[in-house]
């Protein structure tokens, strides 16, 4: 089915160790972002994307990581978890234009002992 | 940089009743406003958006804002609150940079 997907939904993991989170969308949306979200800060903007082997960091890019090689695909990874990363994150993805709708991805929920 | 505040973290409201959850942005350059709403353990879906047409929008489940630039706002509303409108709902603002959501507000709907 057409539409963004994220994986795993649930993760737990141990202070120190590394995590990938994958998005995959099918639409060949240009934009792609990682947000995640805190109880009392809304989403914040972590990385984003505008294209292909092209990133910039958002509001909260500390202690994250990503990458884009190819359209469909934009993993976050945590190099060195820490209990502050305990959050739900979020993948979306839009077109060009900003005036576009910008889709969300069911969420993963990351839980660092 | 872009702000957005959304008055209450919650409100209460009864079955039947007016929905009017707030928004209020900063910007000098009139932005791209967006409400999206969270259900459980979902992602986020869009609720209407104001895109520099038409300043009263309607979206889906009879939803609607009113952009008012003199006021910097972009309000939702709704006549009448539904069981199935409990959810959080967040304004977003895109100017010059990627989308800024507020801190959304949760909506009870009280029977």
């Amino acid at each position: 089915d057409a539409g963004i997907t994220q994986s795993p939904r649930y993760k737990i993991t141990e202070t120190g160790r590394q995590v990938t989170l994958m998005c995959h969308q099918t639409w060949s949306h240009s934009y792609m972002f990682w947000y995640r979200q805190d109880l009392g800060h809304g989403l914040r903007l972590i990385y984003y994307s505008a294209a292909a082997d092209i990133t910039d960091k958002g509001e909260v890019p500390d202690g994250y990581v990503v990458s884009r090689s190819k359209t469909e695909n934009f993993p976050l990874t945590l190099e060195s978890a820490t209990r502050s990363q305990t959050s739900v994150y979020f993948c979306a993805s839009r077109r060009q234009s900003s005036t576009d709708t910008q889709y969300f991805g069911p969420g993963t929920r990351l839980t660092v002992l | 940089a872009q702000s957005v505040t959304q008055l209450g973290s919650h409100v209460s409201v009864s079955e039947g009743a007016l929905v009017l959850l707030r928004c209020n942005y900063s910007s000098s350059v009139p932005p791209y406003l967006f409400w999206y709403v969270q259900y459980p353990n979902q992602g986020l879906q869009l609720l209407l958006k104001y895109t520099s047409a038409a300043t009263l929008v309607k979206g889906i489940n009879g939803f609607e804002a009113e952009f008012k630039k003199s006021e910097t706002s972009f309000h939702l509303t709704k006549p009448s609150a539904h069981m199935s409108d409990a959810a959080e709902y967040f304004c977003a603002a895109w100017g010059n940079t990627p989308l800024v959501f507020g801190k959304g507000t949760r909506l009870s709907v009280i029977a």
